[in-house]
């Protein structure tokens, strides 16, 4: 089966212009995460869905990030305006419904740099 | 609340020799606990997770971690390291969402180099 896909894998925008991180989950997993690696520190948690729906957004940092999820397939991650501490890895996971003793499915990760 | 400490950002080890990452976790429900593993230019990869059967679990890879409650860790051994071991590596805890899914909180990560 295909993986979790993310694209672009590396993203190198300036401060203040805007960037659209896609992620397609495995066909058939309704939760769908997002997480983000600053340089230096830990994996943290931005947000969940369960199909097209936000669960929980509490990891997301302020009102620059936008998260969507057409028709509970794919899903976008929007940033405007970047910032320079925006910079970073972000993943995307996916899982099953009802797979809470499992690990998720993460893609490969899109390397953002704001400069 | 949960939280994970990985002690030791970088570790090094010769290639036949035992690979020991150190993990520690607090949680304030039942834990389950997750090695990930991040290979140069890739996602990341489940390695093994603890759910609160067998407290030794193996894993991929010849990994393998035991789950000491009275510890407070989760440590992933390999007997014998293997050049291609050479990744970082990432415990992680899970906590539950609103949503009712998965909530995982990471460590912040150690690096394993392998040498001749």
């Amino acid at each position: 089966e295909a993986g979790v896909t993310q694209f672009p894998s590396h993203s190198v925008i300036e401060k203040g212009q805007t960037v659209t991180l896609r992620c397609d989950p495995i066909s058939g997993h309704d939760n769908l995460y997002w997480y983000r690696r600053v340089m230096g520190k830990e994996i943290k948690f931005l947000l969940h869905f369960v199909k097209e729906s936000k669960q929980d957004e509490s990891g997301m940092p302020n009102n620059r990030f936008l998260a969507e999820r057409t028709g509970g397939t794919y899903s976008t991650l929007k940033v405007q305006p970047a910032e320079l501490e925006d910079s970073g890895v972000y993943f995307c996971a996916s899982s099953p419904l009802g797979s809470y003793n499992y690990g998720y499915t993460f893609g490969s990760g899109t390397r953002l740099t704001v400069v | 609340a949960q939280s994970v400490t990985q002690l030791g950002s970088h570790v090094s080890v010769s290639e036949g020799a035992l690979v020991l990452l150190r993990c520690n976790y607090s949680s304030s429900v039942p834990p389950y606990l997750f090695w990930y593993v991040q290979y140069p230019n890739q996602g990341l990869q489940l390695l093994l997770k603890y759910t609160s059967a067998a407290t030794l679990v193996k894993g991929i890879n010849g990994f393998e971690a035991e789950f000491k409650k009275s510890e407070t860790s989760f440590h992933l051994t390999k007997p014998s390291a293997h050049m291609s071991d050479a990744a970082e590596y990432f415990c992680a805890v899970r906590g539950i969402l609103t949503g009712g899914g998965n909530k995982l909180t990471f460590g912040t990560g150690t690096q394993l180099k392998v040498e001749l």
